[in-house]
């Protein structure tokens, strides 16, 4: 099966400036979600899809940040104005919804974005 | 709310067996996941732990005292590819939440 899809690898902007980024998920994945992680941390739940309706955005910036998945399969996330502190990878991954037992919730990531703020 | 906590950094060496802790306290439990992750790549799936006692899986074993709130990690006959880091996550209904990780560094 194909992985989870990102894009842009990498991006580098200036503070002030926008950015969005692109995820697809595994095909049938009814759970998406996006990560933020900083260097030698973990990662941070941003906010978390279950089809087109947001189950938890609770940790999502929302004066900056906001993303949408509007017809249930791919998402973006978009940054604006960026800030410093936004430099991180930004990790989508993506789950089934039906799967039980040890594979249940078991999130497969895709490669991530890297964001630079300048 | 969670708190999750695991060592910033380990050593060990090639061929040894190391054992790295995460402790947990929450209002909400379903399970425990470990994930590894290579620097600079997104993180993979290890384990993932209901019950309390331990799970193996070849070189890899992970254990889980729910009573304790308290979970393990243990890597045996180091390789030096194993140089990664290991995040302990919590699974809450359909949340998962991670820890900061571990660094392991493997030692020739």
């Amino acid at each position: 099966e194909a992985g989870v899809a990102q894009s842009p690898r990498y991006k580098i902007i200036e503070k002030r400036q926008s950015v969005a980024f692109w995820c697809n998920p595994i095909s049938g994945h009814a759970t998406l979600y996006w990560y933020q992680q900083i260097l030698g941390q973990g990662p941070k739940l941003l906010i978390q899809f279950q089809n087109n309706g947001v189950v938890d955005d609770s940790q999502l910036p929302k004066d900056r940040f906001s993303a949408e998945r509007l017809k249930g399969v791919d998402s973006t996330l978009k940054i604006q104005p960026a800030k410093l502190e936004d430099s991180a990878v930004y990790l989508c991954a993506s789950s089934s919804y039906h799967l039980q037992g040890e594979r249940a919730n078991v999130l497969t990531f895709g490669a991530g974005s890297r964001l630079t703020v300048l | 709310g969670q708190n999750i906590d695991q060592p910033t950094e380990m050593t060990a060496t090639e061929g040894a067996i190391v054992q790295i802790n995460c402790t947990y306290q929450t209002s909400g439990f379903n399970g425990l996941f470990w994930y590894q992750q290579h620097a600079g790549e997104a993180p993979t799936f290890l384990s993932y732990n209901v019950l309390d006692g331990l799970e193996e899986k070849g070189r890899f074993s992970s254990f889980l005292s729910r009573s304790k709130g308290y979970s393990y990690l243990l890597l045996k006959e180091l390789q030096m590819k194993d140089s990664a880091s290991y995040l302990c996550a919590l699974r809450r209904d359909d949340k998962i939440i991670f820890g900061k990780g571990t660094r392991l560094h493997i030692l020739p």
